[in-house]
């Protein structure tokens, strides 16, 4: 069966970094593009960075442009989110998401990362 | 990037039929076949309903159906049953080669 993890979510200071991965098991992880979608509190979701198969290409929202890194290692079926710069407004549970022509079909349970003093 | 619009809300009774809209512009919707539904109940990671505009995943009722004409897709949800009450979100690739996705819509059973 598919199955994608996420962890390292957590409480963060605005200001401050984070780093999410997500694990994926039960498919041949380094065929597929990968996404990373949140969502705030009560609130919509909203895409935030997808990469290629090999890494080489990726892309962010204009919101998270410049402050966070989408990268993967196929050797250990794991894609993650850098996050730096953190504000408030990036409060949320953030999925990851495998690719099916720009859709997502399978998603993790979310991690939830918290940007607060 | 502007999301996506959607009705906030729609409702229907058991055994009904819905539609929600998903409007976006000629650098979304318009432009790219690449239109997806997710389906999220409360507390749960979302689920895709259809992808391609009108493409049901493995798995999917064939009660859910997607449609595209020009700027708007909808999904329709035929045959309404109390466990289709949830919340939906529309999504298209962009011309930035970027996903949007649309506000939302809370469908209720009634």
């Amino acid at each position: 069966d598919v199955q994608l993890v996420e962890s390292g979510g957590g409480l963060v200071q605005p200001g401050g970094s984070l780093r999410l991965s997500c694990v994926a098991s039960g498919f041949p992880f380094s065929a597929y593009w990968m996404h990373w979608v949140r969502q705030a509190p009560g609130r919509g979701l909203m895409w935030v960075s997808r990469i290629s198969t090999d890494g080489s290409t990726t892309t962010y929202a204009d919101s998270v442009r410049g402050r966070f890194t989408i990268s993967r290692d196929n050797a250990r079926n794991t894609v993650y989110l850098q996050m730096n710069s953190l504000r408030a407004e990036d409060t949320a549970v953030y999925y990851c998401g495998r690719d099916l022509w720009s859709a997502a079909d399978y998603w993790g349970r979310g991690t939830l990362v918290t940007a607060s003093s | 990037q502007s999301a996506l619009t959607q009705p906030a809300s729609v409702s229907g009774s058991p055994g009904q039929s819905i539609t929600i809209s998903c409007t976006g512009t000629s650098s979304d919707v318009g432009n790219y076949n690449r239109v997806s539904w997710y389906q999220q109940h409360p507390g749960k990671a979302p689920k895709l309903m259809i992808y391609n505009v009108s493409n049901r995943p493995s798995g999917v009722s064939t009660r859910f159906s997607g449609s595209k004409s020009g700027n708007s897709a909808s999904l329709t949800i035929s045959a309404l049953q109390a466990e289709d009450e949830a919340d939906y979100y529309c999504s298209s690739y962009t011309s930035s080669s970027t996903v949007v996705f649309g506000g939302g819509t809370k469908l209720t059973v009634l």
